[in-house]
């Protein structure tokens, strides 16, 4: 069975901090990556994708994968109380189809 | 990135009712999908919305529980029928414009059954 897996969390950073978020999956098949946010009560809004290995970079927001390792995270820089949300790792199967984690919650300590 | 409308937003119906759930894209998308949050829980993928053809469903759930419709390229439905309060959830549209795209979710319906 295809599974993302992710550590629920809380994560609790302070502000101004480096939060880091983990994710790792089965399914050696999955070429593309995604990193959702959602805030409580609202749909999953997209902040990253990533498809080869190494870092991508958009503005305080690095995502990294490792194939071989079936590993990839999410780095916020210069964390902001604005970025507290749920993080959701998702990866793509070979039918296009996205397998959800089960998402950690991140919290920005002011 | 696509425009995904989705109504209703909310709804609280009775056990035994059905619901329909309309999802409009602003644009064009080659696969629509419908997932579902439970309460506290990640996504799940009920099934594909294919255009013009019967969906495609996901392990544990059937049409007869959960018919879809993808009448067109912009517009699709999702029917929750004969609920019970373990149907209470957010229903999610989502849509991406090609296969190996990114995907876009709608806004939600948030459904509770009494």
């Amino acid at each position: 069975q295809k599974e993302v897996e992710q550590n629920s969390g809380p994560l609790s950073v302070p502000e101004g901090a480096i939060a880091s978020l983990n994710c790792t999956y089965s399914d050696r098949g999955s070429q593309s990556f995604f990193w959702y946010r959602q805030y409580s009560g609202k749909s999953p809004e997209l902040i990253m994708f990533i498809y080869s290995n190494g870092d991508k970079e958009d503005g305080r927001f690095t995502a990294q994968l490792n194939k071989a390792s079936q590993y990839v995270s999410l780095l916020i820089r210069d964390s902001q109380p604005s970025d507290s949300a749920t993080y959701l790792c998702a990866a793509m199967d070979s039918s296009y189809k996205l397998i959800f984690g089960s998402g950690t919650r991140l919290l920005v300590r002011p | 990135s696509a425009v995904i409308s989705q109504k209703p937003s909310r709804d609280i119906c009775q056990r035994g009712t059905s619901l329909t759930i309309q999802c409009q894209v602003d644009s064009q998308v080659t696969m629509m999908f419908w997932y579902r949050q439970q309460p506290g829980q990640s996504l799940t993928l009920i099934a594909t919305a294919n255009q013009g053809s019967e969906a495609t469903y996901e392990s544990g759930f059937v049409i007869d529980k959960f018919p879809i419709s993808r009448p067109n390229l912009t517009f699709s439905t999702l029917t929750v029928s004969n609920m019970s309060p373990e149907d209470s959830s957010i229903y999610l549209c989502s849509a991406k414009y090609s296969p190996n795209e990114k995907l876009f979710f709608g806004s939600g319906t948030q459904l509770s059954v009494l």
